[in-house]
This record gives C-alpha cells, structure tokens and sequence, in this order.
C-alpha cells in the first residue's frame, strides 16, 4: 500500500541554522501539507500546496517558512532560521483532493533545536 | 470560530472490552468531514475512521465505529474488543468544507490493559 514518507526521521540543529524537510507524497496524489506537533499538544496546520502554490497557510507559516516541490516526488518544508520553540514533530500529509478527501500523513520528522 | 473538544485527556480499558471516546466540534460549515486518528508511541498519524457529515449513517471499520450527532456536533469513537495495539493517543479532526486544513482536538491517550 503507498506510504508517504519523510526524512529525516530525527533532526538536531542549532539555533539560527537553516533546516530542510523533506516528503515524499504518496504518488497519485496532488495536495500535499504540513502540519507541527509540539511535545504534549495538539497537531496544528502549517500550509497546503497545489498545484506548485501554496494553497493556505497558517499564521504560525511566517516568513522563516517556505515549501517547495523541486521536482515530481519530492515536497520540502524550509525553516531559514530555526528558534528553540520551532522544536516539534513536523507531519507531512497528501490527499488526492482537497478539505473532503483524507489527508494520509507520513512517519514525521523529529526536530530539536538547541 | 472552529474548533475541537476533546474532554477525556486519559482513558483506560480492559483487553476485550468495549471504550467510547468522546469528541464535539464547532463550526458554522453544512459539510464537512470528521475524522479519527491513531497515533501510537511511534508517534504515527494512522487513520481509524471517517464520517461524512451529509451522511446519517454511522461510519464502521471493523471494531471501530462512530456515533455520529450533527444537531448536537457529537462524534464518538466507540472501540469493541478492545486490544492492547489500540494503546495509542487518539486525535478527533475535522476539515470544513470552506478550507483545507485538518482541525485537530487535543487528544485522548487510550490504554488498553491486559
């Protein structure tokens, strides 16, 4: 059964550092999102993008957040300049449409910021 | 504004038995579509169920099925035989017609002892 999948699995950075994202959506699919956990709360929404745009974000998307998809599989969340509360496990989700379909998320990335 | 309640923070239930866990929501929207997710220490976002809200009928999915209230915004989980892989936080969301974005409750940690 397809998976979407996300690496790293666990990433440690220093505050200020630039850190990449990385998911790979299931493959049939067209949106594609991001959501954040931090530790002991509840799953928030960062974005959604198709079609190559961003589609909605939140206000917690601020300008330190950008997403990409360089090429046909890939769709990476970019945090510039990363601050001690951006600690948190980042979701990727896909769904073959949008808000009615089910958004099947990957493993997430495990980010700690020192 | 739109938002998720869950009341239960922690429950607990014997293997076999049977354990409701209980979600409201808030929204203005006609349709829109509810969701349960499983989330084990793995940390994993795995889909349980989904329930159209145009629909009266319950959702199923094998031990797992939903009591579905619209007028009362009500929408359990109710989980039969329980076992102890259904040890895991579990997330109600729902996703507004007028939006993209999964919104998510706070949770309810399950433990299913033997």
């Amino acid at each position: 059964e397809p998976e979407v999948t996300q690496t790293p699995s666990h990433q440690v950075t220093q505050m200020g550092q630039e850190v990449i994202l990385r998911c790979v959506p299931i493959s049939n699919h067209l949106y594609f999102y991001w959501y954040r956990q931090i530790l002991g709360q509840k799953v928030e929404f960062l974005v959604s993008f198709y079609n190559n745009e961003i589609s909605e974000k939140s206000e917690i998307f601020d300008d330190q957040f950008s997403v990409e998809r360089p090429d046909g599989s890939n769709f990476t969340l970019k945090i510039r300049s990363t601050k001690l509360e951006d600690s948190a496990m980042y979701f990727c989700a896909s769904s073959k449409d949008r808000n009615q379909e089910t958004q099947y998320f990957g493993p997430g990335t495990r980010l700690l910021v020192l | 504004a739109q938002t998720v309640t869950q009341s239960q923070p922690e429950m607990s239930v014997q293997e076999a038995e049977t354990v409701t866990l209980s979600c409201t929501y808030d929204t203005s929207e006609n349709n829109y579509y509810l969701f349960w997710y499983k989330q084990p220490p793995s940390r994993q976002m795995i889909l349980v169920i989904r329930q159209e809200a145009y629909k009266q009928q319950n959702a199923t999915e094998n031990r797992f099925s939903v009591n579905f209230q619209k007028a009362a915004k009500s929408f359990s989980l109710k989980i039969s035989d329980s076992q102890l892989g259904d040890t895991a936080m579990y997330f109600c969301a729902f996703t507004p017609d007028n939006t993209d974005k999964l919104i998510f409750g706070t949770g309810t940690r399950l433990q299913v002892f033997p």
